[in-house]
This record gives structure tokens, C-alpha cells and sequence, in this order.
């Protein structure tokens, strides 16, 4: 079955830069989640969009914008970074939100220099 | 903030052995649902939980709603080396329109030496 994707895998950037992180759902999946998990932590809520509409605001930075496109797909964009930006970043996709069954991605990791 | 407290922090486990792991918390939750990570992986759902006192099970996995619902347990039978992972507990916290998942700080299940 498809699963949640998310690109880049790995990124590296330094302090200051921007970054862009991508988000495919399960295929008729309407509402997608952003969380970082930082290391050895759990992971934490950012934002999320139901249909293309954000739904929910969690502990996201100023800094960070995300928006959910036509298709779906989702992106985060983060500026500014800082070192403490560094951290799993875990899109997750569900259909509606009613029953809290939550599809998470592989992940990406983001190492700030 | 809501938080999940999950029991214990850790645990080593030999082949054959059953495992307990727990979460509870002040605040009550009409979901709660365990998820497993892999290192480097996102967390994948292993049991959704919906109504209080419910007991599922997924193989060798049980879960249990607490009657309170404010708690839920998570039982392995018959462990086996792939069961090592960090489990966490989660819940469905509707603090916006959607709902998003609040985490406990997981538990990690070693292999004994």
C-alpha cells in the first residue's frame, strides 16, 4: 500500500539559510500533519491543513510557514535557521481526522551547521 | 499543556518474555492510539483505541482504553527480537478543529544482554 513520502531525506543547511521540505499523503488522504521530533524526544505538533485549509496551530515558529497545495502535497518552508531548528521534521496524513489514525512519513532530517 | 506520562522509560526484553507498558494522564481523551519508531523512522500505528474499556489486538499486540479515559496499556506476548523500538502512546487532542496527536516520552525496549 502507499505510504506517506517525504523529500529530502536528509538536508544540511546553515545558520541563517532556508529551507523547503515536502510532503506526499496516502493517496485520498485530505489532511496532512507537520511534527518535529527532536533527538530522543517525541515528537511534537506544528501545524496541520485540511483541505488545502490550515486546521491546527501547535508550537511552530514564527519563522516557519507550511501551506497545503491542490494535489495535496504539502510543504514546509523554515527561514532563519538555527542550530536548535536541527531535528527529525515527520509529515503525517490521515483521512479526515475523526478517528486520530495518523500515517506518518520516513521523516526528514534536518542538520543546521 | 496536556501531557502523557508512559511507563516505564525503558526495559530489556529476552525472547519469549510478555511486555507491559503504560501511559496515563490528568486530562481524559476519547482516543489514544500506540505507535512504534525505528531509529531514523517515523513512528508507525500499531493500535487505535475509541472507546473506553476497549480491548484490541493486533497479533501479538493488546491494547487497552482505560475505563477512566484517562490512561492505556499496551501488552506484547511472546516477544521477539524485532519487537526492539521506542513504543510511544499518543492521544487526540482537539484543541483546534481537526485534532492532533499528543505523544507520551516513550518507551524503549532493548534486547537483554
Amino acid at each position: 500500500a502507499a505510504g506517506v513520502i517525504q523529500s529530502p531525506r536528509h538536508l544540511i543547511k546553515e545558520k541563517r539559510e532556508t529551507a523547503t521540505l515536502k510532503c506526499y499523503p496516502i493517496p485520498r488522504h485530505d489532511t496532512v500533519y507537520w511534527y518535529q521530533q527532536g533527538p530522543g524526544q517525541d515528537p511534537q505538533f506544528l501545524i496541520s491543513f485540511y483541505e488545502k485549509m490550515q486546521s491546527d496551530k501547535g508550537s511552530i515558529p514564527d519563522r516557519f510557514s507550511a501551506q497545503q497545495f491542490s494535489d495535496y502535497h504539502s510543504e514546509l518552508n523554515m527561514s532563519s535557521l538555527e542550530l536548535g531548528d536541527s531535528a527529525l521534521y515527520f509529515c503525517a496524513s490521515s483521512l479526515g481526522s475523526a478517528t486520530g489514525e495518523q500515517y506518518f512519513g520516513p521523516g526528514t532530517r534536518l542538520t543546521v551547521t | 499543556g496536556q501531557q502523557l506520562n508512559q511507563s516505564p522509560q525503558s526495559m530489556f526484553i529476552q525472547e519469549g518474555e510478555d511486555v507491559s507498558m503504560n501511559c496515563t494522564s490528568s486530562s481524559i481523551f476519547n482516543t489514544w492510539l500506540w505507535y512504534k519508531q525505528d531509529p531514523g523512522e517515523g513512528p508507525v500505528l500499531l493500535i487505535a483505541l475509541y472507546k473506553a474499556g476497549e480491548l484490541t489486538s493486533n497479533g501479538r499486540l493488546t491494547a487497552q482504553f482505560g475505563i477512566t479515559r484517562k490512561d492505556s496499556f499496551l501488552n506484547i506476548s511472546a516477544s521477539i527480537p524485532s519487537d526492539v523500538g521506542i513504543y510511544f502512546c499518543a492521544a487526540l487532542n482537539y484543541g483546534g478543529s481537526q485534532g492532533n496527536l499528543i505523544f507520551g516520552k516513550g518507551t524503549k525496549l532493548s534486547v537483554k544482554p
